[in-house]
């Protein structure tokens, strides 16, 4: 059963940091491009962050840029999301998505469940 | 960056009606030399993550039902519920990935009138 399982979501404090994980299972992980996408609550969808299938290329939402790192470990079939210097406006579930079955790489038709981030005192 | 601007942001049908909703990019999501439009519809119901039903601007998912349509090309598109069922009511999305800064539409949420 190909599965997205996000973990590491929690309280932390403003400016503080947090690591997202984003385990793979049920198909090639290393074949495809990854992303994290967060929604706010009550809130709609917004791209943070994606990777190549062997990190040779990333980008980010401007938002992001400079605090968050995308990475992955082919070999664990995981995808990660460093997150720095962290903001109230980051608080949001962030879920990791890709697309497997029809070759239209950022149309997401595989979701995690996600994990929830908020950065409060 | 690529806006994406959806209309409306709410809309409430009667069961067995059509719903139409709209999605406007600030430039064409058309790719010439493959004759694509880079352009995906996602379904959200509460607690759960999207759900992909259109991709390349009118292709249906799979186990998608035909009563969802996707139309448009270039910077303007269109999602179409044929008779809403009571299962439809959610938020729909358009995302555009001609730019690999992927980004969403503000959502529209479909109720039942």
């Amino acid at each position: 059963e190909v599965q997205l399982v996000e973990s590491g979501g929690g309280l932390v404090l403003p400016g503080g940091s947090l690591r997202l994980s984003c385990a793979a299972s049920g198909f090639t992980f290393s074949a495809y491009w990854m992303s994290w996408v967060r929604q706010a609550p009550g809130k709609g969808l917004e791209w943070v962050a994606n990777i190549k299938q062997d990190g040779s290329e990333i980008h980010y939402v401007d938002s992001v840029k400079g605090r968050f790192t995308i990475s992955r470990d082919n070999v664990k079939d995981s995808l990660y999301l460093q997150m720095n210097s962290l903001r109230a406006e980051d608080t949001a579930a962030y879920y990791c998505a890709t697309n497997l079955k029809y070759q239209a790489v950022g149309a997401f038709d595989i979701w995690g469940q996600g994990t929830m981030v908020t950065v409060s005192s | 960056d690529i806006v994406m601007t959806q209309s409306p942001d709410s809309l409430a049908v009667s069961l067995g009606e059509r719903a139409t909703i709209n999605c406007k990019s600030s430039q064409s999501l058309l790719y010439s030399s493959y004759n694509k439009n880079y352009l995906a519809w996602y379904q959200q119901k509460p607690g759960q993550p999207p759900k992909l039903l259109i991709y390349w601007a009118s292709t249906r998912g799979s186990g998608v039902p035909d009563r969802f349509s996707g139309s448009g090309s270039g910077t303007d598109f269109t999602l179409t519920i044929s008779s809403l069922q009571a299962e439809d009511v959610a938020v729909y999305y358009c995302q555009q990935y001609y730019s690999s800064w992927y980004t969403f539409g503000q959502g529209t949420k479909l109720e039942i009138k």
